[in-house]
């Protein structure tokens, strides 16, 4: 079945770039995205990939594909203390009746210090 | 309301007794999505409707769980005899059509099973 792996932890100052990885397994997926889960609130998509893409920018965020090595990074440019949050890696069941049944990584923990 | 409405959204219950956890989703979305997200995990998928019919429920764990939408919009899930491992927040998306992961999420219900 299908797996989705996220570093646990990722800490970094105000201002600075931050990437977070995602790997996934599978192969077929024909979109990746990306979920923001902050306390008290609804996970919210952030941005998201067609899987014949490479690259993706929305503002500060930019999304990379490396479809060969199944690795998919979210980089947020100057990040804000308002940034810190829960993010989720997740896959499309490309082959399944929906593309709303989602497959998700653990998360990552993105902590911005002033 | 603007979002997807949970209730309750917290629920606490001894292990073995029977409980409901209702999802009211976007006005107009005819796809609607249960996930369970246990402690420093991502949401896993549970099942999905279209319209009134369970389009697939293959997430569901056991026959304790089940889940209706009568009439299209407002969806409960009910867990019967429960048991100490279903402790977990259960979280309701919501969509326009089945064909895009762009998921709006709820709240959540947190349900802790003593």
């Amino acid at each position: 079945g299908e797996d989705v792996e996220q570093s646990l932890f990722l800490s970094v100052r105000e201002g600075d770039s931050s990437v977070i990885n995602c790997t996934y397994t599978d192969s077929s997926s024909t979109y990746l995205y990306w979920y923001k889960q902050e306390p008290g609130a609804g996970l919210q998509l952030l941005t998201y990939i067609f899987s014949n893409m490479d690259m993706k920018q929305d503002q500060r965020l930019t999304v990379l594909l490396n479809k060969k090595d199944k690795h998919l990074s979210l980089r947020i440019a100057d990040t804000q203390t308002g940034d810190s949050a829960i993010y989720f890696c997740a896959e499309g069941d490309a082959g399944g009746t929906s593309y709303g049944k989602l497959t998700f990584g653990q998360g990552t923990i993105l902590t911005v210090h002033p | 309301g603007a979002g997807v409405s949970q209730t309750p959204s917290n629920k606490v219950t001894e292990k073995g007794k029977y409980v409901e956890l209702r999802c009211d989703p976007i006005s107009g979305h005819t796809a609607l999505y249960w996930y369970r997200q246990s402690l420093g995990q991502g949401p896993e998928f549970l099942i999905y409707f279209q319209g009134t019919g369970a389009a697939d429920d293959s997430g569901l764990p056991n026959d304790r769980f089940f889940a209706v939408r009568p009439e299209g919009s407002v969806s409960t899930l009910k867990i019967q005899r429960t048991e100490r491992g279903d402790s977990a927040v259960y979280l309701c998306a919501s969509s326009r059509t089945a064909n895009t992961g762009e998921l709006f999420f709820g709240e959540g219900s947190r349900l802790t099973v003593l």
